[in-house]
């Protein structure tokens, strides 16, 4: 079982805004504001979309945003867009310096 | 063109070696950290191991701790994955990646190769 704990999976229609939840379920990486996000299509390589908790790197959407709340860190995603459709996870760094993802949430664009 | 490109997979019987090499283009390599991650077939993604820019620090999962081994050639811009005694549970695709910082710490990884896969199996 993984530290972080994501839902299976979230839905929205285009335009709508939707929220990924990642929460710690062990004080290890709680308490590190070093919580990334990845985007994965099919087939295709992994996406950096969010690091830091909330800094987006150069060239992804604005759409795109992160916060973090206690142990939880949130990936919020708004104009929902077809293209969105994908697996995200949540990453964050530990005190036993080791990085852990999270299962993963599945986004389906009605 | 920023770029890496894995190579080395294959199918291998349990308890053999395998590396893994990843070959950076387009980017000044020595300036980076870089890690594995891997995905086994239907999984989510598992952070393997991670190495600084001058391979001064280095981290592994506890999954793979002892038995793998990560090193870089900055002369040859390449990243390496020494992996030995080799389970079932290794079996994934694994993904080379660079990190956005230097040092190997906190990895944030901005550019992915598109893997090599590693079969264990009998």
């Amino acid at each position: 079982q993984s530290a972080l704990t994501q839902p299976a999976s979230v839905s929205g229609s285009p335009g709508q805004s939707i929220t990924i939840s990642c929460t710690a379920t062990s004080s290890d990486v709680g308490s590190y504001n070093y919580v990334s996000w990845y985007q994965c299509h099919p087939g295709k390589a992994p996406k950096l979309m969010i690091y830091d908790v909330s800094n987006r790197p150069s060239g992804v959407s604005n759409r795109f945003s992160g916060s973090k709340s206690g142990n939880t860190a949130s990936l919020t995603i708004s104009g929902l867009q077809a293209e969105d459709e994908a697996d995200y996870y949540c990453s964050s760094y530990t005190i036993s310096s080791t990085l852990v993802f999270g299962g993963g949430t599945k986004l389906t664009v009605l | 063109e920023v770029q890496l490109v894995e190579s080395g997979g294959g199918l291998v019987q349990p308890g053999r070696s395998l590396r893994l090499s990843c070959a950076a283009s387009g980017f000044t390599f020595d300036d980076y950290a870089m890690d594995w991650v891997r995905q086994a077939p239907g999984k989510g993604l598992e952070w393997v191991s991670g190495i600084s820019w001058n391979s001064g620090s280095t981290g592994y999962a506890d999954s793979v701790k002892g038995r793998f081994t990560i090193s870089r050639d900055n002369a040859k811009n390449s990243l390496y994955l020494q992996m030995n005694s080799l389970r079932a549970e290794d079996t994934a695709l694994y993904y080379c990646a660079k990190d956005i910082g230097r040092i190997y710490r906190n990895p944030r990884m901005d550019v992915w190769g598109k893997g090599t896969t590693v079969t264990v199996s009998s």
